[in-house]
């Protein structure tokens, strides 16, 4: 079966500092992968998806970046942290189109202060 | 383009009774309607999709969700809540007529069933 990985769980970080979120993916191949934030205000907010390795979209003009250096991993980074960077990120992966199901990881829970 | 609506922030009902969470979408071509759950600092869980077929769509949980063309609506029902199905839920839409892949999601439900 398929598991999704994400580290670390929490995170206090302050601002300026860099940032480097990892996600992982078990039990499939060339997943389509997902960063999306959460604020406080519950929306998701798409930041990247990725339909394969080397290959990244992004949806909003931001602090943050992503890369996919192997197929099954998704890294999240920035270079300097803003307060505005606090939230909960989430990695999601997905099969090809026809398999339009997304499946979530458990979030990493970013504090910038 | 599509969009999603959820029209309730908080949707509150007493154990044992029907619950009905409200979902409506707007796509180009046709609708891939989906419903996830998220429970207190976790990531979101699929409960149930609509491709095509069936109007009634059955999912995880015990929950089930109506697909309705001519109202644009997809909303999500279990027949008695139990309190452990207090969560946010979201609603999501792909347009399935080609084009991205990239779902759009609602911006969430509370749902707080009361013992």
């Amino acid at each position: 079966s398929q598991t999704i990985h994400q580290w670390p769980a929490t995170l206090v970080q302050p601002v300026g500092s860099p940032l480097s979120l990892e996600c992982t993916v078990e039990g499939t191949s060339n997943p389509n992968l997902y960063w999306y934030r959460q604020a406080a205000g519950r929306g998701l907010q798409l930041l990247f998806y990725s339909v394969g390795i080397g290959q990244i979209s992004s949806e909003v003009p931001q602090n943050l970046s992503a890369s996919r250096p192997q197929d099954r991993q998704f890294i999240l980074s920035s270079k300097k942290l803003l307060l505005s960077d606090s939230g909960f990120y989430l990695c999601a992966w997905s099969g090809g189109p026809r398999n339009n199901e997304q499946f979530f990881g458990p979030g990493t829970r970013l504090t910038v202060l | 383009a599509q969009s999603v609506a959820q029209p309730e922030d908080q949707v509150n009902v007493a154990e044992g009774n029907p619950l009905t969470v409200k979902c409506t979408y707007s796509v180009s071509g046709n609708p891939y309607l989906f419903w996830y759950v998220q429970y207190p600092n976790r990531g979101l869980q699929f409960l149930l999709k609509y491709i095509t077929g069936d109007n009634l769509v059955k999912g995880s949980y015990g929950f089930e969700a109506e697909f309705n063309k001519s109202q644009t609506s997809f909303h999500l029902k279990k027949p008695s809540a139990l309190v452990s199905d207090s969560a946010l839920y979201f609603c999501a839409v792909r347009d399935g007529g080609g084009g991205s892949y990239i779902p759009t999601f609602g911006r969430g439900t509370s749902l707080i069933v009361h013992p």
